[in-house]
């Protein structure tokens, strides 16, 4: 019972290369979302999408782009990284249908802008 | 908008001694309540939740909290602390139909627990 798998766990870039954080989750989940967790700030929405094809931003969305092609993957693209951008990448995913109220997270991507 | 305040960044407790972090919200609707738990190097999971119904919501592992919607608080309670309890809690809300979407976290209160 893999549930959401995110890749790399840790990655270093250098300002202005560009890279893509995966996330994959085998949960058949509707819902999968991006926070970013910095300290003192707790986790901040990134962006959304509430099913194939269907993305939104959320509440940091500037300098990340994501696509939703199927419902196992979301990954997220940093198109030109910034230093700004060091932070550790939570994926998670939840049902639509059900009861359950849960979001699954992954194990989280740390990555360094240097 | 909705946001989510714990005042208390860092919490050391004796092991066995009783803790409270605590949590307090802004909405103008009604939302759903979740504490999330991380422990070191991993990522958030549900600890409980609040959807509706009784005020009291409680863990699997002895934490409970109560839904105080007139001083709009959620703390989180637990009556004796164990070492394994150490970890980071995040208190969110969601004011989403599906509740555990575009959750708003809290800052995040690290729980020390001293042997």
């Amino acid at each position: 019972n893999a549930g959401v798998t995110q890749t790399p766990k840790f990655q270093v870039l250098k300002t202005g290369q560009s890279m893509t954080l995966q996330c994959a989750q085998d949960m058949n989940h509707e819902y999968m979302s991006w926070y970013r967790q910095d300290p003192g700030m707790g986790l901040r929405l990134i962006h959304y999408s509430v099913g194939a094809g269907i993305t939104d931003q959320g509440e940091v969305p500037n300098g990340y782009n994501v696509s939703r092609s199927t419902t196992e993957d979301f990954p997220l693209r940093l198109l030109s990284a910034a230093p700004s951008q060091t932070s550790v990448y939570f994926c998670a995913s939840s049902s639509r249908t059900g009861v359950s109220t849960e979001a699954f997270f992954g194990q989280g991507t740390r990555l360094t802008v240097v | 908008a909705q946001s989510v305040t714990q005042l208390d960044s860092q919490v050391p407790v004796f092991e066995e001694a009783p803790v409270e972090l605590r949590c307090n919200y802004s909405s103008s609707v009604s939302v759903y309540l979740f504490w999330y738990v991380q422990y070191p190097n991993q990522g958030l999971q549900l600890l409980l939740k609040y959807l509706s119904g009784s005020t009291l919501v409680k863990s699997i592992n002895g934490f409970e909290a109560e839904f105080n919607k007139s001083q709009t608080s959620f703390h989180l309670r637990k009556p004796s602390v164990h070492i394994s309890d150490t970890a980071e809690y995040f208190c969110a809300v969601s004011k989403t139909n599906f509740g555990n979407e575009k959750l708003t976290f809290g800052t995040g209160t690290r729980l020390t627990i001293i042997p």
